[in-house]
């Protein structure tokens, strides 16, 4: 069965902290991943990855894809309140998204 | 530019009764999606279309039928609401599959009393 599961499902930090997010998977037909960020209401999106190895950045965060392991790491620097979220990862296969459970992380100041 | 539109926003339905949720892109894009989410359970798909005049069960299809009405429309509807479909459901797009970004709709609350 194709999973994709997420850790931690919650993590609080204070401002100024590094977090690291984490997403493996278990799918076949594997195409990319992707990074979504949703705060109130519909997800936005953060990044997707396709070959291992390469970051992909975007100002205080960064994302890597391992296809050997199996997993991609969300790193955010410097947090900020406004980072407060639920971070979701989602594998393509098939012609779709399977998402996995989320991270929700806040950020205290 | 509104990209993928939901209505309604909000709906209580009582146990039993039926209703559609409408979803309309105007991005010219392919596919589309419906997904809900549930506290700790991420986004789990319904059903999608990969293109017009197709469409396909995904994870949790019970319950639950979709009709492409064109290109731009999606609707989803529950015929019979039990609680088990309390949630908040989403409309998504992408241009062809999944091959770039999804793009999604404010969502739609739904609570079955």
């Amino acid at each position: 069965e194709d999973k994709v599961v997420q850790s931690p499902l919650s993590l609080v930090v204070h401002e100024g902290d590094t977090v690291t997010l984490n997403c493996s998977y278990e799918v076949t037909n594997f195409r990319s991943l992707l990074w979504y960020k949703q705060e109130k209401k519909a997800p936005t999106f953060l990044f997707m990855l396709t070959s291992s190895g390469i970051e992909k950045k975007s100002g205080r965060l960064s994302s890597i894809l391992d296809k050997k392991e199996l997993f991609s790491i969300l790193n955010i620097t410097a947090t900020q309140t406004g980072d407060s979220a639920i971070y979701l990862c989602a594998v393509v296969q098939g012609g779709k998204l399977i998402f996995g459970q989320g991270t929700e992380l806040s950020v205290k100041p | 530019n509104a990209g993928v539109t939901q209505t309604p926003k909000f709906q209580v339905l009582k146990t039993g009764q039926s209703m559609t949720l409408q979803c309309a892109q105007d991005m010219n894009h392919n596919s589309m999606y419906w997904y809900r989410q549930d506290p700790g359970m991420g986004l789990r798909l319904i059903y999608y279309s990969a293109s017009e005049g197709t469409t396909d069960k995904g994870e949790v299809p019970n319950g639950y039928n979709v009709s492409r009405l064109n290109k731009r429309e999606f609707s989803l509807r529950l015929e019979s609401a039990a609680p088990s479909q309390t949630s908040v459901y989403f409309c998504a797009s992408s241009p062809r599959g999944m091959n770039t970004e999804a793009f999604f709709g404010q969502g739609t609350r739904l609570t079955v009393v």
